[in-house]
This record gives structure tokens, C-alpha cells and sequence, in this order.
């Protein structure tokens, strides 16, 4: 089976830096996806990692280990639009083709 | 502009009717999925299309019936409504054909309650 893990919920206060953490056991691993979501709105895509190592865009990074099978969000400066629900996802390519795994999110709070 | 339209966005109906929610997708992408969201926020796939066939269809009651009529839209129809189908209904399209890894890009829900 696929378990992807993330804490449930965080707090953190604007201007911070607060570190998502995600850890994956899947069958495949074709890539890891992060993705952020508002109350009542779509997930929108904020980072991909396949290799190992650290992607940065912005205030925000993603760092991947596909050895230990872990990846972070890294999110600098926080502002209160921040606060949302922040998805990993994992992309198994499969024997067919390939399908997104969701962990159930972390809901980020940020306070002035 | 929207880039993936859902209709409607909210929809209210009572236990046993037949329901459909209708997805749009303005990107020229060549698949299209539909996810269920459920209380607790876990976003998992239902369906996916490629180029109008049906390429993922994972444990999902006969009830639920996606129909592409091409590779722009994929709509969701729902017979015999229950209790259990509340949830957000999710549209979403990727670029290529599922065998490589594209990014999906979602429409804006669909919030489904079943009274």
C-alpha cells in the first residue's frame, strides 16, 4: 500500500520560518509534489522534487531524500495569507499509468 | 481565463437522487482526473481519462460514472445518492498522457452534500 505522512497541524507566527515534514513509503517513486490549499478552494501547485536535494522558489523550498524517504517545505518569511492546508504528494508512474498518492495535509496557522 | 472550471460549486440534493458535476479544462492537457475530498481533507483519486479513455478507475462504486465526451471535459454522474457521497469533488488535468510525471493543475471543487 501507499502511506504518505505529515504532521496534522502546525502553528507558526508571521515573519518565521516553519519546516513541513513529509515521509512516503510507496510501492514507486516518481516524484514528489507539494501543494497548497485554502479553506474552500483547489489545491495550487507550489513545488516538484524527483532528485535528491533542495529546490528553492521563492520564500519557499523543498527538499527531497528519496533514500530515507522523506521530504520538507520549507516556508521563510511568513505572512498570514500563508496560513492553508500544505499537501505532499507522491507520483507513482506504476505499470500502467501513473497516479498521485496524497498525504492528508497540514493545516498552517500563522498569527501576527 | 479559468484554466479548469467545475459546475456547479455547491450542490445540495436528498438521499437517492441522480446527480451530474460537470469539468471544463481550457489548458489543452490530455488527461483529466477526478478526486474525492473527504471530511478529513484526504484528496484521493477516483478517476482518471486520457485522451477520452478511461485509464484509472480505482475502487469506486458502480453508481459513480465519469464520461468524457472529449479530451476537454469530463464530467461525473452519480446515481442513487447516499449519505456517504458528501465530499468536495475535485477536477483536475495534466499535460501528458500519465507516463511521465506532469504536473496536475485543479478546477475549484464541488461540494457535494447529501441530505
Amino acid at each position: 500500500g501507499q502511506n504518505i505522512d505529515q504532521p496534522t497541524e502546525m502553528t507558526a507566527t508571521e515573519g518565521a520560518i516553519v519546516q513541513i515534514n513529509c515521509t512516503y513509503q510507496t510501492s514507486g517513486f516518481n516524484g514528489l509534489f507539494w501543494y497548497q490549499q485554502h479553506a474552500g478552494e483547489a489545491p495550487t501547485f507550489l513545488s516538484y522534487n524527483v532528485l535528491d536535494g533542495l529546490e528553492e522558489k521563492g520564500r519557499f523550498s523543498s527538499f527531497l531524500s528519496r533514500s530515507k524517504g522523506y521530504s520538507y517545505l520549507l516556508l521563510k518569511e511568513l505572512q498570514m495569507k500563508d496560513s492553508a492546508s500544505y499537501l505532499c504528494a507522491v507520483f507513482d508512474r506504476g505499470s500502467t499509468l501513473g497516479r498521485l498518492y496524497f498525504g492528508r495535509g497540514t493545516q498552517l496557522t500563522v498569527w501576527p | 481565463d479559468t484554466a479548469v472550471s467545475q459546475t456547479p460549486k455547491y450542490l445540495v440534493t436528498q438521499m437517492g437522487n441522480d446527480k451530474s458535476i460537470k469539468c471544463e479544462q481550457n489548458l489543452g492537457h490530455d488527461t483529466m482526473y477526478w478526486y474525492k475530498q473527504d471530511s478529513k481533507k484526504f484528496l484521493k483519486i477516483m478517476f482518471s481519462y486520457n485522451n477520452k479513455e478511461l485509464i484509472i478507475n480505482e475502487t469506486v462504486p458502480n453508481r459513480f460514472s465519469p464520461k468524457s465526451p472529449d479530451k476537454a471535459h469530463l464530467n461525473l454522474h452519480i446515481n442513487s445518492l447516499e449519505l456517504g457521497d458528501s465530499a468536495v469533488y475535485f477536477c483536475a488535468s495534466s499535460q501528458g498522457s500519465g507516463t511521465r510525471t506532469d504536473t496536475q493543475y485543479f478546477g475549484p471543487g464541488t461540494r457535494l452534500t447529501v441530505l
